[in-house]
């Protein structure tokens, strides 16, 4: 089955820089690629995703990368603001959108932002 | 939030009770999941349906089982509960083609 690693597991940065957090995952066949935003004792969030015919999508300070040829993907949170503190999640799935299989999960990367 | 809601959201219970966890949606999309979530695992997989009584097994379906005999309504049956099994437990739904968004969560505690 599918297995995505994700790094680093914790990640420190000064408010105002840029974030980023790499996963890669092992099944060439996965084509969605997920991001979720967890805060304490909250549900995950989806924050934004990507499909493998697309190697690079942006929402205002957040983007994310797909190499396919490599099999990893990136979150990249640029400008860091203090409510950007939270563990995120990269995801992967065969099926289009949500998957008829479910999504496979990195272990997560708690952010922290110092001010 | 997408209309999810799970019920209950605490339960405490005994090892060797069954337990019955509920997902129920308003948005009538096809597909319905269920994931725990443990310290250092992140989520995963235990089951999912793709339409009414059409189920299948994820990646750590063993202890568990599931049903959904509504659109609206996915329930996952913990037979003989473990200690193993304390999680906290999402369910999300995803219409064809779409992203998965998350209910809010049921904390068990199998003591």
């Amino acid at each position: 089955g599918e297995n995505v690693e994700q790094h680093p597991s914790t990640l420190s940065v000064q408010e105002g820089d840029s974030a980023v957090i790499k996963c890669t995952y092992s099944d060439s066949a996965s084509n969605y690629f997920p991001w979720y935003k967890q805060e304490l004792g909250k549900r995950p969030q989806l924050i934004i995703d990507i499909r493998s015919n697309v190697g690079e999508k942006k929402d205002q300070r957040i983007a994310v990368t797909l190499n396919k040829t490599a099999k990893h993907f990136s979150l990249h949170i640029t400008e860091t603001q203090p409510e950007d503190s939270a563990v995120y999640f990269c995801a992967a799935s065969r099926g289009s959108g949500g998957g008829a299989d479910g999504l496979t999960f990195g272990k997560g990367t708690h952010l922290i932002i110092q001010p | 939030d997408a209309g999810i809601t799970q019920s209950p959201r605490h339960k405490v219970t005994e090892t060797g009770t069954p337990v019955t966890l509920r997902c129920h949606q308003t948005e009538n999309h096809r597909y319905m999941y269920w994931y725990r979530q443990d310290p250092g695992h992140g989520l995963r997989l235990i089951h999912y349906s793709y339409g009414v009584k059409d189920t299948d097994k994820g990646e750590v379906s063993d202890g568990y089982s599931v049903s959904r005999s509504k659109t609206e309504d996915f329930l996952l049956t913990l037979e003989s509960a473990t200690s193993s099994q304390t999680s906290v437990y999402f369910c999300a739904i995803s219409a064809e083609g779409n992203e998965q968004y998350f209910g809010p969560g049921t904390r068990l505690t199998v003591t």
